[in-house]
């Protein structure tokens, strides 16, 4: 009976280090979604997956953002050549149907990540 | 483009106090509302949301907002607060499938 879970919990790298985030959703949900979370600036949508396929990308940051998902299950987030505003909770949820704004959103723990 | 507006950021009572949070959104269209928490050290849960019916729509914990169309808001409330229910509260609205928009965030805290 897992739920949403997320790789690693906390993550503290040097700036200009590249970092990947792992996020399992719950068996079965085909949509996946990132979002960070920064002290005081609530949740900001990243991306979303519907199966293995990105229909919007339009919340991530910069191009060093990129994400995937494979057999639409896992998904990486990964983050190249870090930078100290990259520092935040990344959270990952996921729902499971394809109407995904009828779909109650399961979120995981998420991961803490400090670039330093 | 869409936004929801969470106009408190920091909210103090004790327990037995009556909760209003308010939320506001901009979108012209139909839109999907909900309310999650986050309880410390937890992760994020839905807590209520509305899509269509009666306005009023009742969640867990005795928690309950209503949607006022005219107004663009949907706002919580909850008539006695406790202790537990300190934590950190989101708005978030949708109106297609796709990506859903969160507020900044209220957080609650109780005295107990």
């Amino acid at each position: 009976g897992a739920g949403v879970s997320q790789s690693p919990s906390n993550k503290v790298t040097e700036k200009g280090k590249d970092v990947e985030l792992r996020c399992d959703p719950i068996s079965g949900h085909t949509a996946l979604y990132w979002y960070r979370q920064s002290l005081g600036q609530g949740l900001e949508f990243l991306i979303y997956f519907q199966g293995n396929s990105a229909p919007d990308k339009s919340g991530l940051p910069s191009d060093r953002f990129s994400a995937e998902r494979t057999g639409g299950s896992v998904s990486t987030l990964t983050i190249q050549r870090t930078q100290q505003e990259d520092s935040a909770v990344y959270l990952c949820a996921s729902s499971p149907a394809i109407s995904v704004s009828y779909n109650e959103q399961f979120f995981g723990p998420g991961t803490r990540l400090t670039v330093l | 483009a869409q936004s929801v507006s969470q106009h408190n950021h920091h909210v103090i009572l004790s327990e037995a106090a009556s909760l209003e949070l308010g939320c506001n959104y901009s979108y012209g269209g139909t839109v999907n509302l909900f309310w999650y928490v986050q309880y410390p050290g937890q992760h994020l849960q839905l807590l209520l949301k509305y899509f269509s019916g009666d306005p009023l729509v009742k969640g867990i914990k005795g928690f309950e907002a209503e949607f006022i169309k005219s107004k663009f808001s949907f706002n919580l409330r909850k008539p006695s607060v406790q202790w537990s229910d300190t934590a950190e509260y989101f708005c978030a609205v949708t109106s297609s499938a796709s990506k859903i928009i969160f507020g900044s965030g209220t957080r609650l805290s109780i005295r107990p």
